[in-house]
């Protein structure tokens, strides 16, 4: 049972480049969420998902996508990459229903925009 | 202003001291209240979560939200090294999506 996970680690950009983060889930939850978090500022919420196939803006959407085709798993996608991305990504997940307010976390990845 | 503000320290405690750290929070709609503790370069980990007002308690943790204040607080009894991390305090409405957070306090505990 791994929880969530997330993949790269770790990844160095150039300006202009794309990429794509993905976050994975076994817990079977219907929401999952990207964040992003920065020095001074917490962690803001960039998309989030409320069950497979639908997405949502949060706090800081500019400059980023995401997909939730399947269930277990929310991509988060930077088109055009700024050094203002430069930032540590996490992926959250929460299940359905009452009193499930609790949001579980992905380990991260940092992401260096050059 | 930020939905949640918190106290960004750092905050320095010997070993065994008390360690009370500290939120408020401006939305009167929010009802769940979080705690997760965050060590260096690993993702939150949820601590403590508590439903409206009151106090709850998990070993040398204990949670409190006052709502008549709009104060969130967590003490630490009998503070460990191992307790050395970023305290991250949340909350949320019943239902919403957007879950607030505070910017973190940094605890260390000096053996």
């Amino acid at each position: 049972n791994a929880g969530v996970t997330q993949t790269p680690k770790f990844r160095v950009l150039k300006t202009g480049q794309s990429m794509t983060l993905l976050c994975a889930q076994d817990m079977n939850h219907e929401y999952m969420y990207w964040y992003r978090q920065d020095p001074g500022m917490g962690l803001r919420l960039i998309h989030y998902s409320v069950g497979e196939g639908t997405t949502a803006k949060g706090e800081v959407p500019d400059g980023y996508n995401v997909s939730r085709l399947k269930k277990q798993n929310f991509l988060l996608g930077l088109e055009s990459a700024a050094p203002s991305q430069t930032s540590v990504y996490f992926c959250a997940t929460k299940g359905a229903g009452a009193g499930q307010e609790t949001q579980y976390f992905g380990p991260g990845t940092r992401l260096l925009v050059l | 202003q930020k939905e949640v503000e918190q106290d960004p320290g750092p905050l320095s405690v010997p070993e065994g001291a008390i360690v009370s750290l500290n939120c408020t929070y401006s939305n009167s709609a929010f009802q769940y209240f979080m705690w997760y503790r965050q060590y260096s370069r690993k993702g939150p980990e949820l601590l403590m979560y508590t439903y409206s007002s009151g106090n709850k308690e998990d070993g040398r943790f204990t949670a409190q939200v006052d709502k008549s204040s709009k104060y969130i607080s967590l003490f630490i009894r009998d503070s460990q090294p191992s307790d050395s991390a970023t305290y991250l305090c949340a909350s949320i409405q019943t239902g919403a999506n957007n879950l607030f957070f505070g910017t973190g306090t940094r605890l260390t505990v000096i053996p």
